[in-house]
């Protein structure tokens, strides 16, 4: 069975840094491309990054680019997302994706909430 | 930037057809594939993907939802409507090596 087991959310204050993990399990994590994905509460889902399953290529949205860094330990079948200059704006419940193909999400972390606040 | 657009809400009645569209502003077709997804998600749950690459049936879902479409039109069918359906159903674009979602279409039973 896939498993994928978000941690590191919280409380944080603007302008401050956190960093994600997502440990995988249940698939041959070096073969999937994976993938952030967030929700704002009451609000729609916003892809943040993801990268392929070497790591060599990264991609995200112009919202995080040059703050969010998304990499990965093939070794540890941990994924992260650092997260840099917080804003209210990335609170969120950040999801853990991936899937057969790097184009949809099959899988699905439960989520882990990060509040941006003073 | 891809933008799809769907319509916030939709209200149906039990055992008859969900039709969710979703719009885009550029055609997300590529090499005979269109690059279109949809999802499901109720409230306090993570997303399922229910169909991808327009017109394919995830795993496990049942044979009551279907999508079609092409280039700019996509549709997420549910027929028959069924009372664990209420949810939120999103559709996502993935042209590009970018991945944007739709702003979800919330389904209500009548």
């Amino acid at each position: 069975e896939v498993q994928l087991v978000e941690t590191g959310g919280g409380l944080v204050q603007p302008g401050r840094s956190l960093k994600l993990s997502c440990v995988a399990s249940g698939f041959t994590f070096n073969n999937y491309w994976m993938s952030w994905t967030r929700q704002a509460p009451g609000k729609g889902l916003e892809w943040v990054a993801s990268i392929t399953n070497s790591g060599g290529s990264t991609y995200y949205p112009d919202s995080v680019k040059g703050r969010f860094t998304i990499s990965r330990d093939n070794a540890q079948n941990t994924l992260y997302l650092q997260m840099n200059s917080l804003r209210s704006e990335d609170t969120a419940t950040y999801y853990c994706t991936s899937g057969e193909d790097p184009y949809y999400f099959d899988y699905w972390g439960q989520g882990v909430m990060v509040t941006v606040s003073s | 930037d891809i933008v799809l657009t769907q319509s916030p809400a939709l209200a149906v009645s039990l055992g008859q057809r969900a039709t969710i569209s979703c719009k885009t502003n550029q055609n997300v077709d590529y090499y005979g594939n269109s690059y279109m997804h949809w999802y499901q998600q109720k409230p306090g749950q993570q997303p399922k993907l229910l169909i991808y690459l327009a017109s394919n049936l995830a795993s496990g879902i049942p044979a009551r939802f279907s999508g079609r479409g092409s280039g700019t039109d996509f549709t997420l069918t549910i027929d028959p409507v069924e009372a664990d359906d209420t949810a939120t159903y999103y559709c996502q674009q993935s042209r590009n090596l970018t991945w944007t979602f739709g702003g979800g279409t919330k389904l209500e039973l009548k």
